[in-house]
């Protein structure tokens, strides 16, 4: 069974620039979501979907981060326009029965 | 309130020792699942195990263990002879069942370093 892949897995911007990051999840997963990861702390949730719905974006900022699930399956994560605080890594996990989350290998984002 | 503590930032031990990673949990539902995730140097999150709230038998799996005790909200992780590739960053979370699905929170993490 093929894990979630995401993409790309580096990128390096300068701040007030666009990024878009993509995630795939383990087939058949109804919930996806993302989540940021700054160095040293855990990883924190930015937006849950279930199925093309958006369940959580309490953590979203909304000004700059967008995502959508378009068809239930893929989904990107835009920020517009980044900021130094946006470095990160960006995780995104699917998760089938009982909320058991399998996590891709991450897109580690440089704002400069 | 949701919260996941893991009050040890670092741990380092030496080969062959055994190490229990400490994991307390709050949550005022009665339904709730409880996880610990490897995150090793290369940065991906491995999935270790899932209980769920009304089971608190504790579980082996190899030279890994866990301690579930409602009672005093914990959910410990103990690696028995550990080895230098359990090395990581190990992140213990809590999922509780709301209106449009599960919510999930993860603590800050216990980074492990294991010394040949």
């Amino acid at each position: 069974e093929a894990g979630v892949a995401q993409s790309p897995r580096y990128k390096i911007i300068e701040k007030r620039q666009s990024v878009a990051f993509w995630c795939n999840p383990i087939s058949g997963h109804a919930t996806l979501y993302w989540y940021q990861q700054i160095l040293g702390q855990g990883p924190k949730l930015l937006i849950q979907f279930q199925n093309n719905g958006v369940v959580d974006d309490s953590q979203l900022p909304k000004d700059r981060f967008s995502a959508e699930r378009l068809k239930g399956v893929d989904s990107t994560l835009k920020i517009q326009p980044a900021k130094l605080e946006d470095s990160a890594v960006y995780l995104c996990a699917s998760a089938g029965r009982a909320d058991t989350q399998y996590f891709g290998p991450g897109t580690r984002l440089t704002v400069l | 309130a949701q919260k996941v503590t893991q009050a040890q930032t670092e741990i380092s031990v030496v080969e062959k020792e055994d190490v229990t990673l400490d994991c307390v949990y709050e949550t005022r539902d009665t339904t709730y699942y409880l996880f610990w995730y490897k995150q090793p140097p290369s940065g991906e999150l491995v999935f270790l195990i899932r209980r769920n709230s009304f089971d608190e038998q504790n579980e082996i799996s190899g030279r890994y263990s866990w301690n579930f005790q409602k009672s005093t909200s914990s959910f410990n992780f103990t690696i028995t002879a550990s080895q230098v590739v359990d090395s990581a960053v190990y992140f213990c979370a809590l999922s509780e069942v709301g209106t449009g699905g599960f919510k999930t929170i993860f603590g800050a993490g216990t980074r492990l370093f294991v010394k040949a």
